[in-house]
């Protein structure tokens, strides 16, 4: 099945900074690479995803890289805000698949 | 904005007990999800559901667990003997659809804990 790594597992940036999160997934045939955001306490929200048939996508000050050749997609956020801290997962899913995994998470805190 | 909602926030139980967890997906969606994620890890897949059967399960989902979808809203996860280690947050999702359109929309979560 696939195996999602996720690094690092804490980022401290100063704000106005970038911070970027790494994924490696195991399954080439993975197709779909979401992001999440989890504030403490409350549900994954989706921030941003990606599938296979891309290489960037970009949505305001997030971004996500994916290089299929490698098996590793990244989070990109620019010009970090207090409120973007919190948990950042990735995971990875084959289309014909339900069982999405998702890599350990990283938390990120943006000082002020 | 439609959202998953999950009922209760909290449930305490003993173990050995029976628990049933409940989930209202989004209405016009059509997969459906359970996710745990114990505390300070990763949030890992039990199940999905489709056209009113088990599409796919993760290796946690074990004998213990079972989902049903009573009626036309509602989305149950129930474990029929709790363990110590069952005591997580359970996160219900739904999906429009299981291809393309796969974008998950989470509740809110149950946090269950098992004394």
């Amino acid at each position: 099945g696939e195996n999602v790594e996720q690094h690092p597992s804490t980022l401290s940036v100063q704000e106005g900074d970038s911070a970027v999160i790494k994924c490696t997934y195991s399954d080439s045939a993975s197709n779909y690479f979401p992001w999440y955001k989890q504030e403490l306490g409350k549900r994954p929200q989706l921030i941003i995803d990606i599938r296979s048939n891309v290489g960037e996508k970009k949505d305001q000050r997030i971004a996500v890289t994916l290089n299929k050749t490698a098996k590793h997609f990244s989070l990109h956020i620019t010009e970090t805000q207090p409120e973007d801290s919190a948990v950042y997962f990735c995971a990875a899913r084959r289309s014909n698949n339900n069982d999405m995994r998702f890599g350990a998470g990283t938390r990120l805190t943006v000082k002020p | 904005e439609p959202e998953v909602t999950q009922t209760p926030s909290h449930q305490v139980t003993q173990m050995g007990q029976e628990v049933i967890l409940r989930c209202v997906p989004i209405s016009n969606h059509l997969y459906f999800y359970w996710y745990r994620q114990i505390l300070g890890q990763k949030v890992e897949f039990l199940v999905s559901f489709y056209n009113n059967e088990i599409s796919e399960k993760s290796e946690i989902f074990d004998d213990q667990f079972s989902v049903e979808r009573p009626d036309g809203s509602n989305f149950t996860l129930k474990i029929r003997s709790t363990k110590l280690e069952d005591s997580a947050m359970y996160f219900c999702a739904s999906s429009f659809s299981g291809g393309i359109n796969e974008k998950l929309f989470f509740g809110s979560g149950t946090q269950l804990s098992v004394l």
